[in-house]
């Protein structure tokens, strides 16, 4: 059973505009979340985690919250750019370390047209 | 500059055959990982390595084998190839510091099986 759901599955925006990715999880423990970017044909680059409880952290264009009681957490982007165009993925941690587990979500493939 | 390469990139072999991908980190980190992506799934753990000579399996290990025989090379082996085993395959390394934990990701090995 996929414990990390991600929404919606593929998104289409125009250049310039604002869009919000969804990742819900059940996951437990929930140690950390992180979100990657993943350009066509390469592999997972990070963008953010988060750890605490109504996390909130912000690089760049890209911001993310975490609600931990909900199991809920968004990926913001700002004023999208052609180069916004990738999978964005969502990995929850069961620990903080090699000991534990990383769940990945299946992804949304963010598309930015002009 | 922190990396993780994957040897080929590409690969097109036929059922029944041996399989050998490769994976290097300039790192010096302990811990590596070899996982498959297929499309509408997240990523799957394969095979771990806490360090030389020291694997775990991990979710899906049936029909893999892998080697650490040194600290920066990790390699994935498919004895006798079957065309379900066609996925993109990525290798991550992973940092413990006192306050994160980070995995970095290869570029992928694109495996055809026919």
């Amino acid at each position: 059973k996929t414990q990390v759901e991600q929404s919606p599955q593929s998104l289409v925006v125009r250049q310039g505009e604002n869009c919000v990715l969804q990742c819900n999880y059940s996951v437990t423990p929930d140690n950390h979340l992180r979100w990657f970017k993943q350009d066509t044909g390469k592999g997972l680059v990070s963008l953010t985690v988060l750890v605490h409880e109504n996390d909130k952290t912000s690089n760049g264009r890209y911001s993310a919250t975490l609600d931990k009681d909900a199991k809920h957490s968004t990926l913001h982007i700002t004023a999208t750019l052609l180069d916004d165009t990738a999978t964005y993925i969502c990995v929850v941690g069961d620990r903080g370390s090699a000991l534990g587990r990383l769940h990945f979500g299946a992804g949304t493939q963010l598309i930015v047209i002009p | 500059d922190m990396k993780v390469t994957q040897m080929p990139r590409y690969l097109i072999k036929r059922m029944g055959e041996n399989v050998l991908l490769e994976c290097g980190q300039d790192m010096s980190h302990e811990t590596m990982y070899w996982y498959r992506q297929d499309p509408g799934l997240g990523l799957q753990l394969i095979y771990i390595s806490y360090d030389v000579d020291s694997n775990s399996e991990g979710d899906i290990p049936k029909g893999y084998r892998v080697s650490r025989k040194k600290r920066e090379h990790f390699s994935l082996i498919l004895d006798s190839a079957k065309t379900n085993q066609t996925s993109v395959y990525f290798c991550a390394s992973s940092f413990e510091g006192l306050s994160s934990y980070e995995q970095y990701f290869g570029p992928g090995t694109r495996l055809t099986v026919l």
